[in-house]
């Protein structure tokens, strides 16, 4: 597509339920991220994809935070068991060859829950 | 150190005025260096590049300082539409993070 993709644009859930959120990267970019940012807060990193690979996962705050990517394209973060806490609007962006090229951002999933 | 700090502003400027925004980084092997632009509620948008010693386009112009470890963004005749949130973006030389810096706020004022 003409830029990265992301669904849904909002979600709210009830707290204690799994959500999945998915990524359409612009086509042939190898990179893939995950940030997370909190009303008037800065990007918070979360996961990096090189490939289907995710060399950085550092910043996945719980182990109820999962993310995988399949075909070198789409991505889906996982959250589970949500908590309160996981309010926040949830960016992907992508670039082509990595760390030193642009990234280019999706409109990103705000999630509620509450 | 962190790896990336910004000029926590906020800066509230008249229309028309240069103003400058100075971003450090502490990974001497990084290569490029990024400026985005992020509008209240959206996402960040690329605005400039910087590969080499600076980028300049239309009214803004990036200079980078590898010596002190720097990186400026000059917006000059400032417009009102110039309001937004600047981050700086300092890719560390092996395969971790794209770190942002935590944004400097400007407010160009009528």
């Amino acid at each position: 597509g003409a830029g990265v993709s992301q669904s849904p644009s909002n979600k709210v859930t009830e707290k204690g339920k799994d959500v999945e959120l998915r990524c359409d990267p612009i086509s042939g970019h190898t990179a893939l991220y995950w940030y997370r940012q909190r009303l008037g807060q800065g990007l918070e990193f979360l996961i990096y994809f090189q490939g289907n690979s995710a060399p950085d996962k550092s910043g996945l705050p719980s182990d109820r935070f999962s993310a995988e990517r399949t075909g070198e394209s789409v991505s889906t973060l996982t959250i589970q068991r949500t908590q309160q806490e996981d309010s926040a609007v949830y960016l992907c962006a992508s670039s082509l060859q990595g760390l030193n090229t642009e990234a280019f951002f999706g409109q990103g999933t705000r999630l509620t829950v509450v | 150190r962190k790896e990336v700090e910004q000029d926590p502003g906020p800066f509230n400027v008249p229309e028309g005025a240069t103003v400058a925004f100075n971003c450090t980084y502490s990974n001497s092997a990084s290569q490029s260096f990024f400026w985005y632009r992020q509008d209240c509620r959206k996402e960040p948008k690329l605005l400039m590049s910087v590969y080499s010693s600076g980028n300049e386009d239309g009214r803004f112009t990036a200079q980078l300082n590898r010596a002190s470890q720097y990186i400026s963004l000059l917006i000059r005749d400032s417009k009102l539409s110039d309001s937004a949130t600047y981050l700086c973006v300092v890719p560390p030389g092996s395969a971790r993070q794209l770190t942002f810096g935590s944004g400097t706020q400007l407010t160009v004022l009528p």
